[in-house]
């Protein structure tokens, strides 16, 4: 059962227009929401979070937006640039209150932003 | 300051023999988390420590199993291995504290891409 959907496993954009990844979950007991980014041979590195307190969370080109009823995260990157190709990944975490780290991820989407 | 380092990056096995990854964390960092991803089920929660102490475990086998040292390094262990371990075995090291901005803002090492012949 996954709990964190990334339906979209790729996407192509323009450079210099927005990109917008999608995530959907299904656990209600998901405190907190991550995006991660990859390139190959790397480890995921850290892009910007959301607290379900909050419905948006600002950061340079980078913008998440939590819609808590719909269950539903989005990732928007504006202006896109080459350099923001990689997979993308969506993370969620409970608020467990003993300040614990487990994460559950979505498969990841791969963006490719066309110069 | 070092990042997340992992040995290592690369480790061929045969089926039903052993293997032990080491994860070393960021400096100060007290927290480490083991993920598997493959490419049908993603990245997958294996297990954290802290404080040398198991503090979380995913959905996995009793043949993949964990360590943590009082210097904050972690070991994983998978036995008895199967094909279908193969895997890039991701570390993930965490400060533990308090603070919405950076709650469970893992830090990752590039891994250690296990193949199971």
């Amino acid at each position: 059962d996954q709990q964190v959907k990334q339906n979209s496993p790729s996407l192509s954009v323009q450079e210099g227009r927005i990109s917008i990844l999608n995530c959907d979950y299904t656990n209600s007991m998901f405190d907190y929401f991550l995006w991660y980014k990859k390139y190959p041979a790397e480890g995921p590195t850290f892009l910007i979070s959301i607290s379900s307190i909050k419905d948006k969370n600002e950061d340079g080109r980078f913008t998440v937006f939590l819609n808590k009823s719909a269950k539903h995260l989005s990732l928007h990157i504006v202006p896109s640039q080459p350099g923001d190709s990689a997979v993308y990944f969506c993370a969620a975490s409970p608020d467990s209150g003993a300040g614990s780290y487990q994460l559950t991820f979505g498969k990841g989407t791969k963006l490719s932003v066309i110069p | 300051k070092a990042g997340v380092t992992q040995t290592p990056r690369y480790l061929i096995k045969t089926r039903g023999q052993q293997v032990t990854l080491s994860c070393s964390p960021i400096s100060g960092h007290r927290s480490v988390s083991w993920y598997q991803q493959t490419p049908g089920q993603g990245l997958q929660f294996l297990f954290e420590y802290f404080s040398e102490t198991q503090r979380n475990k995913g959905n996995f086998p009793g043949r993949f199993s964990g360590r943590q040292f009082s210097n904050s390094r972690s070991e994983m262990n998978v036995s008895t291995l199967e094909l279908g371990d193969s895997a890039l075995y991701l570390c993930a090291s965490s400060l533990e504290g308090s603070g919405s901005n950076t709650y469970n803002e893992q830090f990752f090492g590039p891994g250690t891409r296990l193949t199971v012949l």
